[in-house]
């Protein structure tokens, strides 16, 4: 049973550009989350997502950020006209149904924007 | 606005004692506290957890300790081993959204 997969593991972007990051759940598990680290930081939730429906997105910012969970295929944040303060690790966490709690995370996107 | 608050940024311990990771929160309506290793390069790993109807939660070497009336938390490792070094994140929260702190680095001495 495959963990939780994101790709890519480090990204680069220059200012101005785009960054999608890809989410695939652990089998069974139709919960989530995307978080992000800033250095220094602990994890700060973005945005809480099942099957085709964004159910919190309360800790993303209003502008450039977005997020899907498709009902076929992994789930994607996509940031757009990327800024340096961007630049984190932005981390997936996977849960089953009726267990929000016990996340299992990936091993995360490292973007750096120059 | 740090609603879960790790005050201890390292913590060295040598093999075979107890290592005390502690973990404040603000917020009296969480229901549910975890706590998460973490190496370099990988995600988080979930450890063990507790709800609020708990005050103390065993797993092997691993036990969490919940006081609500202090808002704290604490996970104990009994006895320390070199491989629990890592990073050890604290969360708390309710429902689906979850706040995390700043972690602790937990070195174990040999």
């Amino acid at each position: 049973n495959a963990g939780v997969m994101q790709n890519p593991r480090h990204l680069v972007r220059r200012r101005g550009q785009e960054a999608r990051l890809r989410c695939s759940p652990m089998k069974g598990h139709s919960h989530v989350y995307w978080y992000r680290q800033l250095p220094e930081e602990g994890l700060k939730f973005m945005v809480y997502l099942q099957k085709e429906n964004i159910i919190d997105e309360s800790g993303m910012p209003k502008e450039r950020f977005s997020a899907e969970f498709p009902k076929e295929g992994p789930s994607i944040l996509r940031i757009q006209q990327v800024v340096r303060g961007d630049s984190a690790a932005y981390f997936c966490a996977s849960s089953p149904p009726g267990v929000p709690g016990e996340q299992y995370f990936g091993p995360g996107t490292r973007l750096t924007v120059t | 606005d740090q609603q879960v608050k790790q005050n201890s940024p390292s913590l060295s311990v040598q093999e075979g004692r107890i290592s005390i990771l502690n973990c404040d929160y603000t917020n009296s309506m969480f229901d549910y506290f975890l706590w998460y290793k973490k190496y370099p390069a990988e995600g988080p790993t979930f450890l063990i957890s507790i709800s609020s109807i708990k005050d103390k939660n065993e797993d092997g070497r691993f036990t969490v300790f919940l006081n609500k009336s202090a808002k704290h938390l604490s996970l104990h490792i009994v006895p320390s081993q070199p491989g629990d070094s890592a990073v050890y994140f604290c969360a708390a929260g309710t429902g689906n959204q979850f706040y995390f702190g700043t972690g602790t680095s937990l070195t174990v001495i040999p």
